[in-house]
């Protein structure tokens, strides 16, 4: 079936660093995908949705120039938490619907997720 | 924007009885409601959903039930074994984007 490959899984870094995820679409093009960030024993918000070839949306309180997003094709989109801070650490998750012209009601993809820890 | 509330927060249930989660939406524009099983560390796994036009879903054990007039959906386990144990969220969607609930840990005692 459709998959999301998500890497890396694990980052440890740094303040101040600089860290790429990325969510490719294995077997399908993914003209939107959204990214999530987890707290500890809280919930997946969403963060922002990645278009391709198309700027991203993002959501009441997150920093555009903090997470930058670039969706350049149609099977890649990188989240890049710039100049990263220990409140930063988090479980990043992006997710795709199952394809282009997909209906909303299906069953998205999800990625494996990121562990980001910036010490 | 949509606002999805679950409850409880946790529970606690006997190996073999049933465990029922319910979560309310706010957005009548939803039409997707999925139900996830996150275990530590790892993507949320989709254990059943349900549509908007369908009132009552079931899979084996997990059944799934959608009120679209009082915007509230259930999760029902029934014969809750260990392996049942884990954080489930449930979701409402509206054109592709999820809103997750809050979460419930499940903890089912052998």
């Amino acid at each position: 079936g459709a998959v999301v490959s998500q890497h890396p899984s694990w980052v440890i870094c740094k303040s101040g660093t600089s860290v790429k995820i990325e969510c490719r679409s294995l077997d399908f093009q993914a003209t939107t995908m959204f990214w999530y960030r987890q707290f500890p024993k809280q919930s997946l918000m969403l963060m922002a949705t990645s278009n391709e070839g198309s700027k991203a949306t993002y959501e009441q309180g997150v920093e555009k120039d903090k997470f930058l997003i670039n969706h350049a094709s149609l099977t890649l989109s990188t989240l890049t938490v710039t100049s990263a801070h220990p409140e930063d650490s988090s479980f990043y998750i992006c997710s795709a619907p199952p394809g282009q012209g997909a209906p909303g009601n299906q069953p998205q993809h999800f990625g494996d997720g990121t562990r980001l820890s910036i010490l | 924007g949509e606002n999805v509330e679950q409850h409880p927060s946790t529970l606690s249930v006997q190996e073999g009885d049933s465990a029922v989660i319910k979560c309310t939406y706010s957005d009548s524009a939803s039409n997707y409601f999925p139900w996830y099983k996150q275990e530590l560390g790892k993507r949320p796994q989709l254990i059943i959903d349900i549509r908007s036009n369908v009132g009552e879903k079931k899979d084996q054990r997990i059944a799934v039930t959608l009120n679209k007039t009082a915007k509230h959906f259930s999760l029902h386990i029934t014969e809750t074994q260990p392996e049942d144990s884990a954080v489930y969220f449930c979701a409402a969607v509206n054109d592709y984007k999820l809103s997750f609930g809050a979460g419930t840990t499940v903890t089912v005692r052998a």
